[in-house]
């Protein structure tokens, strides 16, 4: 089965800075997909950032990007300008080959200093 | 009501009650999804419906029980339940064009739900 770890509970950055929250994910599989899902304290969760494993390019949606490396089973997100809306809790998800199923790591949560 | 709704938001229910948590999407999707939320554990899929079809039970006790009467609406209904349960509870939908492979997943509020 396919498991994802997030190992940073917490993490903390000043307004305006940068941070990279890590993931890591095992599997055997060669096509698959990398979501990165945010949940802000009204729990609505919301889609960051996807990336298809195939694709060498990593994903960019304005001031959010990875670093995929798919050989070291690697996802991690960096958040550029942080600003105060983006304090959350920030969630790694892996989707295989067969079927819509996402799996979840615990999830990171994010603070971020004025 | 736009994007995926919740009801009711908070739950407080006894162990020997029987009640139901409600999921509405808005969007046109196909696929709709359960998952819990406890406290420092990661989410965790319940259910799986593509096209009102249950395609996924993730070892779920049966005092959990899931209803998909249309792809628009999807029920969970609960009875004698745990304390353990208390958690939150949320649903999601995703367009299944295809293989539904891709596809972001949007999700409601949540159902805040404790069991005593």
């Amino acid at each position: 089965a396919q498991t994802v770890t997030q190992s940073q509970p917490e993490m903390s950055v000043q307004e305006a800075e940068t941070v990279t929250l890590s993931c890591t994910y095992d599997t055997s599989e060669s096509d698959y997909y990398l979501f990165w899902y945010k949940q802000p304290p009204s729990r609505q969760m919301i889609l960051v950032i996807r990336q298809e494993a195939y694709k060498q390019q990593n994903a960019t949606e304005n001031r959010f990007s990875v670093n995929f490396q798919k050989a070291a089973k690697s996802f991690s997100l960096k958040i550029s300008d942080s600003q105060l809306g983006d304090a959350a809790m920030y969630f790694c998800a892996y989707q295989g080959e067969y079927g819509n199923k996402l799996v979840f790591g615990a999830g990171t949560i994010l603070r971020v200093k004025s | 009501e736009t994007g995926v709704t919740q009801t009711p938001r908070h739950l407080v229910m006894g162990m020997t009650n029987k009640k139901s948590l409600k999921c509405e999407q808005h969007l046109g999707h196909n696929a709709m999804y359960w998952y819990k939320q406890s406290a420092k554990k990661p989410l965790e899929l319940m259910f799986v419906y593509n096209f009102k079809e249950q395609t996924e039970n993730n070892s779920v006790p049966s005092r959990f029980s899931p209803e998909c009467p249309n792809s628009s609406h999807l029920f969970l209904h609960l009875h004698t339940l745990q304390p353990e349960d208390s958690a939150l509870y949320l649903c999601a939908s995703s367009p299944r064009r295809t293989s539904g492979r891709g596809e972001t997943q949007y999700f409601g509020p949540g159902t805040r739900l404790l069991v005593l």
